[in-house]
Formats: structure tokens, sequence, C-alpha cells
């Protein structure tokens, strides 16, 4: 049973590219959340995609946008990156049904450095 | 809002012993979960033991409890017989347990790095 997937694991930009980061959900789950940890930070809660809709979004401009496909997979997409856009970027998925079988399972993240 | 407050940011425990990394919350919500993970440095996070709010009994899993106090609004991971490969950065979470409409994101601390030393 395969986990949530990211990729890329790293990624170099330079300020005001556009990046996409992808995510590829645990078998059986629907959900799927993004988090931006900065270093020495907790993640921060970017949005969450349920039936290809966004569900709920996090305090983040909308340089931050996202897609979810019909197999459940997801796009992080960032546009006119800024320095302060450096961060880990973490995927989870879950299974919508409330409470305690909504665990959300987090993928190995991707590293984004922006110079 | 939801807010998680964790106070240590180092802690550091013999191998074999026991040690308690501390979380309390603040939150409106009368139904919400507590969630435990940890986060080697390879970036991962690990999902070790959740809590819910009505749950009567705390939580385990394994070498992990959840000491659970309502009253105090606290949710202190407990890792007994502590092993080198415990070393991590350690995140307390919550989340609303509410309405759907309400969503289901995870608010997090600013962690706890925990050190095993042989």
């Amino acid at each position: 049973d395969a986990g949530v997937t990211q990729s890329p694991t790293h990624l170099i930009k330079t300020r005001g590219q556009q990046v996409t980061l992808r995510c590829s959900p645990k078998s059986g789950h629907d959900t799927v959340s993004w988090y931006q940890q900065a270093l020495g930070q907790g993640p921060q809660f970017i949005f969450q995609y349920y039936e290809e809709e966004e569900r709920q979004r996090g305090n983040f401009p909308d340089r931050f946008s996202g897609h979810q496909f019909p197999n459940y997979s997801s796009e992080l997409n960032v546009n006119a990156l800024l320095l302060g856009d450096s961060a880990l970027y973490l995927c989870a998925s879950s299974y919508l049904s409330g409470g305690a079988l909504e665990t959300q399972y987090f993928g190995p993240g991707t590293r984004l450095l922006v110079l | 809002a939801q807010k998680i407050t964790q106070t240590q940011p180092g802690m550091f425990v013999q191998e074999k012993e026991a040690v308690t990394l501390d979380c309390t919350y603040d939150t409106s919500d009368q139904s919400y979960g507590l969630f435990w993970y940890k986060q080697p440095s390879s970036g991962e996070m690990i999902f070790l033991i959740y809590q819910g709010s009505y749950d009567e009994q705390n939580a385990t899993e394994g070498r992990y409890s959840l000491n659970f106090q309502k009253a105090r609004k606290s949710a202190n991971l407990v890792i007994s017989a502590s092993q080198l490969g415990d070393s991590a950065m350690y995140f307390c979470a919550m989340r609303d347990l509410g309405q759907e409409t309400s969503g289901s994101r995870l608010t997090f601390g600013e962690g706890t790095q925990l050190t095993v030393n042989p």
C-alpha cells in the first residue's frame, strides 16, 4: 500500500518564476491538504481539496493556487515566487469522514529554494 | 481561532528512559481532535497518536501515550523506553471535528526537538 508521494523532492527557482508541486494521495484517500513549513517552524495550512474543489483555505495570497484531479492527485502552483516562499511544502491526504478516521498522512515533502 | 503551544524547544533524554513532551491548546470548539506527529531530519511528518476531545480514555499506541487533561487544555505526549531512533522534531496539532463544511485543517505548534542520548 503506497503512502503519500510528492514530486519533485527538491527544487531551486529564482524570484518571479512559477513552480508546480505534485502530490499523489494514499490509496483510499479522497482529500488532499497542502502545508508550508518554513525553517524552524511548524507547518502552516495553505488549502485543502476535495471532489476537485478547494474546500478550505488558509491565510495565503492568491499567488498560491491548486488543483485536484479525478484520480484525487493534486498540484500546488505558486506564481511570482518570492524569497520568503522558500520552505518545505508538505502534502497530506485523508479520507473525508470526520473524526479520527480523517487523520492526515503526510508525504516526504518538496524542498523549495528561491534565489 | 485554534492555537497550539509547545513550550519546550529542545528536550534531552537517556536511552531507555521515558520522556514527556508538553502541549497546550486553545480553542472555543467543543469537538476537536489532537494529534502528535514526528518529523525526522528527512522531513516527512509521521503520524503517532490521536485523541478526540470526547474520548474518556487516554490514547495509547505502543510506546506512545497521550496524557489528556481537558480542563487544563493539555495533551502531553509520553514516550516510554526511548530509543536512539526517537531523536526527531515532534509536533502537536489539533483539528476541529465539527460540521463537515468547516473543513479539517490542522493547526500545528512550533515543535520540540527531542534528542535521545546513548
